[in-house]
């Protein structure tokens, strides 16, 4: 099956700085989502990306399929931003990498 | 409010039983999955379904059954062939399979 790998595991950032996390993946595939997860474990969907660029507002994403990866920009990072980030892809079945936590200091 | 809503929001079993949680959505969409989350993990897909009356198999899908009987409900059964089913267990939904998924607030199981 697809791998996924997410780097880096962990980030620690002091509030306003800019981060950037990658997700690569081992295989061609139609669907890539970036999720947040929050402290209590609720996920929000953050982009629906298989390929190109889309912003919105502090976040941007840019998945490169042919060469099978995906990166996250995260900008003038807040508190709020905290808490662990997925990147997600696959065909009619999704495979998640394990995760990137962030954590934003104020 | 549109959304996607699962029950109980923790649950607790015991040895040899069988438990199921609740998912329902009034999205209107077509697509529904279940996923499971270990401490400090990803997710792994357990079952999905595409249309009423079809589900797939995911990664780990042995120890569990689902049902897709209305196209807003699609509930999952921990059995007790499930021999670790302590995790966190999150249903999502879609408009239709390759498109972008909505997560429910997730069930937390726990084993007594």
């Amino acid at each position: 099956g697809i791998q996924v790998e997410q780097s880096p595991p962990d980030l620690i950032l002091q509030e306003g700085a800019n981060s950037t996390l990658r997700c690569n993946f081992s295989d061609s595939v139609n669907n890539l989502q970036w999720f947040h997860q929050n402290p209590w474990g609720q996920l929000i969907n953050l982009f629906y990306i298989p390929s190109g660029t889309k912003q919105n507002g502090r976040l941007s994403a840019t998945t490169v399929a042919t060469e099978r990866y995906s990166l996250l920009y995260i900008s003038s990072s807040q508190t709020t931003d905290s808490g662990v980030y997925f990147c997600a892809v696959g065909s009619r079945d999704m495979r998640f990498g394990a995760g990137t936590r962030l954590t934003v200091k104020p | 409010d549109g959304g996607i809503t699962q029950s109980p929001k923790y649950l607790f079993r015991k040895e040899g039983q069988n438990v199921t949680l609740s998912c329902e959505q009034n999205l209107n969409h077509d697509a529904m999955y279940w996923y499971r989350q270990d401490p400090g993990q990803g997710l792994r897909l357990i079952y999905y379904s595409q249309i009423v009356n079809d589900f797939q198999k995911g990664d780990i899908a042995e120890g569990y059954s689902v049902s897709r009987e209305k196209k807003e409900s699609f509930p999952l059964t921990v059995t007790s062939a499930q021999k670790n089913p302590t995790a966190f267990y999150l249903c999502a939904s879609s408009p239709a399979v390759l498109q972008t998924q909505y997560f429910g607030p997730g069930t937390r199981l726990l084993v007594l």
